[in-house]
């Protein structure tokens, strides 16, 4: 299957700090990217849908100003979380679409784990 | 908007044993079901998919089942292995919309 991959793998910040998260599709174009978050033991909570070339789409609930979102090709996305707080510690994945079969399949980057300080 | 339920929450089974996991589905107009399979720490893995002109899919000790009548679909894993003990996760998508929906998870412990 397609490679998807995420960096950093996990990062510590302090509150009130920036930390940018990208996500890049190895071997395959991406038009459209997904951002989740997931808590422990929780399922996956979609945050928002990056589109190549245009704005983002956020999930209902998911501040955009504080969630920044960048597709500015065709293999990478960025997400920016500003102004980090203690409450924005969690697991985000990244995942990216391609069309196999008439079927859009999605495969998830490995995760970065974000703990604010 | 589709929703996607799962049961049960937790599932715990003897090596050798099999193991279901059932979901449930709102939209009837989503066609793509996909089952991930999640590692503590690891990101979510598809180990199989069903589309909705199929009833059942098969793939070694793992299998699906599509009930689009009722709007649930199943996995089935049979002889179980410690090594499936893992987080599962069912979603669905309609082919024209753009994002899945997942279910809340389940839990395998596969004890040996």
């Amino acid at each position: 299957g397609a490679v998807v991959s995420q960096h950093p793998s996990w990062v510590i910040c302090k509150s009130g700090t920036s930390v940018k998260i990208e996500c890049r599709s190895l071997d395959f174009q991406a038009t459209t990217m997904f951002w989740y978050r997931q808590f422990p033991k929780q399922s996956l909570m979609l945050m928002a849908t990056s589109n190549e070339g245009s704005k983002a789409t956020y999930e209902q609930g998911v501040e955009k100003d504080k969630f920044l979102i960048n597709h500015a090709s065709l293999t990478l996305s960025t997400l920016t979380v500003t102004s980090a707080h203690p409450e924005d510690s969690s697991f985000y994945i990244c995942s990216a679409r391609e069309l196999a079969g008439g079927v859009y399949e999605q495969y998830f980057g490995p995760g970065t784990r974000l703990t604010v300080t | 908007g589709e929703n996607v339920e799962q049961h049960p929450s937790t599932l715990s089974v003897q090596e050798g044993d099999s193991a279901v996991i059932k979901c449930t589905y709102s939209d009837s107009a989503s066609n793509y079901f996909p089952w991930y399979k999640q590692e503590l720490g690891k990101r979510p893995q598809l180990i199989i998919d069903i589309r909705s002109n199929v009833g059942e899919k098969k793939d070694q000790r793992i299998a699906v089942t599509l009930n689009k009548t009722a709007k649930h679909f199943s996995l089935h894993i049979t002889e179980t292995q410690p090594e499936d003990s893992a987080v599962y996760f069912c979603a669905a998508i309609k082919a024209a919309g753009n994002k899945l929906t997942f279910g809340g998870g389940t839990r395998v412990l596969v004890k040996p």
